[in-house]
Protein backbone atom coordinates (compact mmCIF):
# COMPACT_ATOMS: atom_id res chain seq x y z
CA UNK A 1 0.00 0.00 0.00
CA UNK A 2 1.21 3.46 -0.66
CA UNK A 3 1.21 5.22 2.12
CA UNK A 4 3.03 7.73 4.45
CA UNK A 5 2.97 7.34 8.64
CA UNK A 6 4.72 9.83 10.83
CA UNK A 7 5.66 9.52 14.42
CA UNK A 8 7.45 10.76 17.01
CA UNK A 9 5.03 13.73 18.42
CA UNK A 10 3.78 14.56 21.52
CA UNK A 11 3.67 16.89 24.82
CA UNK A 12 6.93 19.34 25.69
CA UNK A 13 8.01 22.47 27.01
CA UNK A 14 9.22 25.67 25.24
CA UNK A 15 12.49 25.10 24.76
CA UNK A 16 12.44 21.79 24.43
CA UNK A 17 12.75 19.17 21.47
CA UNK A 18 11.45 16.75 19.31
CA UNK A 19 12.00 14.08 16.42
CA UNK A 20 9.62 13.68 13.72
CA UNK A 21 9.90 10.85 11.85
CA UNK A 22 7.81 9.61 8.48
CA UNK A 23 8.00 6.17 6.99
CA UNK A 24 7.05 5.73 3.60
CA UNK A 25 5.85 2.57 1.83
CA UNK A 26 4.81 1.48 -1.47
CA UNK A 27 6.40 3.37 -3.80
CA UNK A 28 10.16 4.05 -4.80
CA UNK A 29 10.91 6.75 -1.99
CA UNK A 30 14.25 8.28 -3.95
CA UNK A 31 12.20 9.62 -7.26
CA UNK A 32 10.11 11.93 -4.54
CA UNK A 33 11.02 15.33 -2.96
CA UNK A 34 9.67 15.72 0.97
CA UNK A 35 7.93 18.18 3.26
CA UNK A 36 7.00 18.53 5.97
CA UNK A 37 3.45 20.57 6.43
CA UNK A 38 2.01 21.67 9.88
CA UNK A 39 -1.37 23.03 10.80
CA UNK A 40 -2.20 24.73 14.22
CA UNK A 41 -5.13 24.16 15.86
CA UNK A 42 -8.59 25.66 14.75
CA UNK A 43 -6.11 26.87 11.57
CA UNK A 44 -4.97 26.29 8.32
CA UNK A 45 -1.93 24.37 6.66
CA UNK A 46 1.80 26.01 6.85
CA UNK A 47 4.41 25.13 4.78
CA UNK A 48 7.71 24.27 6.79
CA UNK A 49 10.38 22.50 5.10
CA UNK A 50 11.21 20.52 1.94
CA UNK A 51 13.99 18.24 0.92
CA UNK A 52 15.38 16.73 -2.11
CA UNK A 53 15.91 13.32 -3.40
CA UNK A 54 19.19 12.45 -1.57
CA UNK A 55 19.00 14.91 1.55
CA UNK A 56 21.67 17.47 -0.35
CA UNK A 57 19.21 20.42 -0.54
CA UNK A 58 17.02 21.71 2.03
CA UNK A 59 14.63 24.91 2.34
CA UNK A 60 12.77 26.09 5.29
CA UNK A 61 9.79 28.76 6.73
CA UNK A 62 11.23 31.60 8.09
CA UNK A 63 9.54 31.08 11.48
CA UNK A 64 11.22 27.84 11.86
CA UNK A 65 14.79 28.89 9.89
CA UNK A 66 17.68 27.87 12.50
CA UNK A 67 15.49 25.95 14.92
CA UNK A 68 14.25 22.94 12.56
CA UNK A 69 16.43 20.55 10.17
CA UNK A 70 14.92 18.05 7.37
CA UNK A 71 16.80 15.30 6.62
CA UNK A 72 16.18 11.83 5.11
CA UNK A 73 17.53 8.23 5.11
CA UNK A 74 17.07 6.98 1.77
CA UNK A 75 17.69 3.34 3.40
CA UNK A 76 14.87 3.65 5.71
CA UNK A 77 12.80 5.08 3.24
CA UNK A 78 12.15 7.86 6.60
CA UNK A 79 11.90 11.37 6.24
CA UNK A 80 12.82 13.81 9.65
CA UNK A 81 12.11 16.76 10.86
CA UNK A 82 14.15 17.36 13.91
CA UNK A 83 12.62 20.43 15.96
CA UNK A 84 14.78 22.84 18.34
CA UNK A 85 13.88 25.41 20.65
CA UNK A 86 9.96 24.56 20.13
CA UNK A 87 8.36 27.83 21.37
CA UNK A 88 4.17 27.16 21.70
CA UNK A 89 3.25 28.85 18.52
CA UNK A 90 4.79 25.59 16.85
CA UNK A 91 2.03 23.52 18.64
CA UNK A 92 0.04 22.01 15.88
CA UNK A 93 -0.70 18.37 13.75
CA UNK A 94 2.53 17.67 11.58
CA UNK A 95 1.85 16.45 8.33
CA UNK A 96 4.51 14.67 5.59
CA UNK A 97 4.10 14.98 2.21
CA UNK A 98 5.18 13.34 -1.36
CA UNK A 99 6.23 16.00 -4.02
CA UNK A 100 5.22 15.28 -7.06
CA UNK A 101 4.85 18.01 -10.34
CA UNK A 102 5.55 20.54 -7.37
CA UNK A 103 2.20 19.64 -5.35
CA UNK A 104 2.13 17.19 -2.45
CA UNK A 105 0.38 14.09 -4.04
CA UNK A 106 0.45 12.07 -0.66
CA UNK A 107 -0.30 13.03 2.75
CA UNK A 108 0.05 11.08 6.22
CA UNK A 109 -2.09 10.93 8.88
CA UNK A 110 -0.45 13.65 10.46
CA UNK A 111 1.06 13.18 14.33
CA UNK A 112 0.60 16.15 17.30
CA UNK A 113 2.73 18.29 18.89
CA UNK A 114 2.24 20.42 21.47
CA UNK A 115 4.34 23.03 22.97
CA UNK A 116 3.02 24.00 26.39
CA UNK A 117 4.19 25.16 30.43
CA UNK B 1 6.49 34.00 2.70
CA UNK B 2 2.85 35.49 3.35
CA UNK B 3 0.23 33.44 2.98
CA UNK B 4 -2.09 33.83 0.09
CA UNK B 5 -4.94 35.46 0.33
CA UNK B 6 -8.70 33.07 0.57
CA UNK B 7 -12.10 34.22 1.15
CA UNK B 8 -12.80 32.53 4.75
CA UNK B 9 -15.56 31.28 3.86
CA UNK B 10 -17.87 30.19 0.71
CA UNK B 11 -21.40 28.53 0.13
CA UNK B 12 -23.82 27.15 -2.48
CA UNK B 13 -26.85 24.85 -2.72
CA UNK B 14 -26.39 21.29 -4.31
CA UNK B 15 -26.07 21.43 -7.90
CA UNK B 16 -24.42 25.15 -8.21
CA UNK B 17 -21.21 26.03 -9.14
CA UNK B 18 -18.89 27.57 -6.09
CA UNK B 19 -15.62 29.03 -6.86
CA UNK B 20 -13.38 30.40 -4.35
CA UNK B 21 -9.76 32.65 -5.35
CA UNK B 22 -6.46 32.44 -4.02
CA UNK B 23 -4.85 35.61 -4.85
CA UNK B 24 -0.43 35.90 -4.21
CA UNK B 25 1.74 38.12 -5.99
CA UNK B 26 4.07 37.63 -8.81
CA UNK B 27 6.68 35.76 -6.66
CA UNK B 28 4.57 32.93 -6.35
CA UNK B 29 1.14 32.53 -8.10
CA UNK B 30 1.88 35.13 -10.75
CA UNK B 31 5.58 33.90 -11.84
CA UNK B 32 4.70 29.94 -11.67
CA UNK B 33 2.39 27.78 -13.09
CA UNK B 34 2.44 25.61 -10.26
CA UNK B 35 -0.24 26.53 -8.08
CA UNK B 36 -1.98 23.37 -6.22
CA UNK B 37 -5.30 23.18 -4.45
CA UNK B 38 -6.30 20.69 -1.02
CA UNK B 39 -9.83 19.16 -0.35
CA UNK B 40 -9.72 18.91 3.93
CA UNK B 41 -12.28 17.52 6.10
CA UNK B 42 -12.54 17.56 9.52
CA UNK B 43 -10.07 15.46 11.02
CA UNK B 44 -8.35 14.23 7.96
CA UNK B 45 -5.49 14.62 6.45
CA UNK B 46 -5.25 17.06 3.20
CA UNK B 47 -5.99 15.90 -0.27
CA UNK B 48 -4.84 17.02 -4.26
CA UNK B 49 -7.77 18.46 -5.69
CA UNK B 50 -5.14 19.64 -8.70
CA UNK B 51 -1.66 20.62 -9.66
CA UNK B 52 -0.08 22.96 -12.12
CA UNK B 53 -3.31 25.20 -11.65
CA UNK B 54 -6.04 22.77 -13.63
CA UNK B 55 -4.40 19.17 -13.57
CA UNK B 56 -6.80 16.19 -11.99
CA UNK B 57 -5.22 13.64 -10.06
CA UNK B 58 -6.74 9.99 -11.00
CA UNK B 59 -9.92 9.93 -9.12
CA UNK B 60 -10.57 13.31 -8.58
CA UNK B 61 -14.14 14.25 -10.29
CA UNK B 62 -13.90 16.54 -13.14
CA UNK B 63 -16.62 19.06 -10.97
CA UNK B 64 -13.05 20.54 -9.80
CA UNK B 65 -11.33 22.76 -12.01
CA UNK B 66 -8.35 25.18 -12.27
CA UNK B 67 -7.40 28.28 -13.41
CA UNK B 68 -5.56 31.35 -12.95
CA UNK B 69 -5.30 35.19 -14.09
CA UNK B 70 -2.08 37.00 -13.05
CA UNK B 71 -1.47 37.38 -9.26
CA UNK B 72 -5.04 35.25 -8.77
CA UNK B 73 -6.08 31.41 -9.11
CA UNK B 74 -9.08 30.08 -8.90
CA UNK B 75 -11.23 26.72 -7.80
CA UNK B 76 -14.34 26.14 -8.93
CA UNK B 77 -16.66 23.10 -8.02
CA UNK B 78 -19.05 22.56 -10.35
CA UNK B 79 -22.56 20.40 -9.76
CA UNK B 80 -21.96 20.98 -5.61
CA UNK B 81 -22.47 17.85 -3.66
CA UNK B 82 -22.90 17.62 0.18
CA UNK B 83 -19.45 15.62 0.54
CA UNK B 84 -18.12 18.71 -0.75
CA UNK B 85 -18.53 20.59 2.20
CA UNK B 86 -14.95 20.42 3.11
CA UNK B 87 -11.71 23.18 3.83
CA UNK B 88 -10.03 24.06 0.78
CA UNK B 89 -6.47 25.34 0.47
CA UNK B 90 -4.23 26.85 -2.11
CA UNK B 91 -0.63 26.38 -2.71
CA UNK B 92 2.07 27.95 -4.77
CA UNK B 93 5.70 27.30 -5.33
CA UNK B 94 7.45 30.31 -4.28
CA UNK B 95 10.93 30.25 -6.03
CA UNK B 96 13.71 28.78 -4.07
CA UNK B 97 12.15 25.28 -3.51
CA UNK B 98 9.98 27.02 -1.30
CA UNK B 99 5.96 26.91 -0.91
CA UNK B 100 3.06 28.83 0.17
CA UNK B 101 -0.47 27.90 1.41
CA UNK B 102 -3.25 30.40 1.29
CA UNK B 103 -5.01 31.13 4.71
CA UNK B 104 -7.87 28.33 3.72
CA UNK B 105 -11.69 28.35 2.70
CA UNK B 106 -14.50 27.03 4.20
CA UNK B 107 -17.05 25.55 1.88
CA UNK B 108 -20.61 24.70 3.01
CA UNK B 109 -22.90 23.18 0.99
CA UNK B 110 -26.44 24.86 1.73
Amino acid sequence: EVQLVESGGGSVQPGGSLRLSCAASGFTFTNHWMHWVRQPPGRGLVWVSHVNNDGSDTTYADSVKGRFTISRDNAKNTVYLQMNSLRVEDTGVYYCGRDSALALDLWGQGTLVTVSS
Amino acid sequence: QSALTQPPSASGSPGQSVTISCTGTSSDVGGYNYVSWYQQHPGKAPKLLLYEVSKRPSGVPDRFSGSKSGNTASLTVSGLQAEDEADYYCNSYAGSTSRVFGGGTKLTVL
